[in-house]
């Protein structure tokens, strides 16, 4: 069992629809990234929380350390948001290291 | 500026070249990244700098040398790779290691033919 879960592996999406990528994890963390990468390869770091939520624009990322637990949500999707969205764990003793999930293709049509 | 840029996008090299990988970022950040993402797998970490030293290996290849030789600059030398070498390579910097977000560049795109 990997140390962090993501769910769904692959979601698609109509315009507009509310949509929510879950992150799972399985160790005790100082802090978890969501990641997201288009077509081409760069990645873009969208949060990075410890606790509780954060929101930029569309985008809201919450986190529940009891339940080690973090999900993405995007309201309002479009189809620029089409992209694969990667969650990283960093822990206590890793340092430098983040350790990924195996990240969710998401593909919004119009 | 909040870019990290990395050259050349794209290579293709032969098993007997030896060529660059070159990663830049005027943000004044200390810790520099290397990565390595096979398709449709997530980034794997190769090394770590921190303060122009290197910190991590992990347990990369010999044919694989990294160089930072100054707070801006993060190199890759390539020497008698594989064709199992091709790979995204990406390049990634934080303010200082451990618990800080880390920008990340476009990649360069490796074949090795």
């Amino acid at each position: 069992k990997n140390e962090v879960e993501q769910s769904p592996q692959n979601l698609t999406a109509q315009e507009g629809e509310f949509i929510t990528i879950n992150c799972s994890y399985s160790v005790g963390i100082s802090a978890l990234h969501w990641l997201q990468q288009h077509p081409g390869g760069g990645i873009v770091s969208l949060f990075m929380l410890s606790s509780g939520k954060k929101k930029h624009g569309r985008l809201i990322a919450t986190i529940n350390i009891q339940e080690k637990h973090s999900s993405l949500h995007i309201t309002a999707s479009h189809p620029r948001d089409s992209a694969v969205y990667i969650c990283a764990a960093r822990t206590w003793s890793s340092g430098s290291r983040l350790t990924f999930g195996e990240g969710t293709q998401l593909t919004v049509n119009p | 500026d909040t870019e990290v840029t990395q050259t050349p996008k794209h290579l293709v090299m032969g098993m007997t070249n030896k060529k660059s990988l070159k990663c830049e970022q005027h943000m004044g950040h200390r810790a520099m990244y290397w990565y390595k993402q096979k398709a449709k797998k997530p980034p794997e970490l190769m090394f770590v700098y921190s303060y122009e030293k290197l910190s991590i290996n992990e347990s990369v290849p010999s044919r694989f040398s990294p160089e930072c030789p100054n707070s801006s600059l993060l190199n890759l030398h390539l020497h008698a790779l594989q064709p199992e070498d091709s790979a995204l390579y990406l390049c990634a910097s934080s303010p200082r290691g451990g618990l800080y977000e880390q920008y990340f560049g476009p990649g360069t795109r490796l074949t090795v033919t």
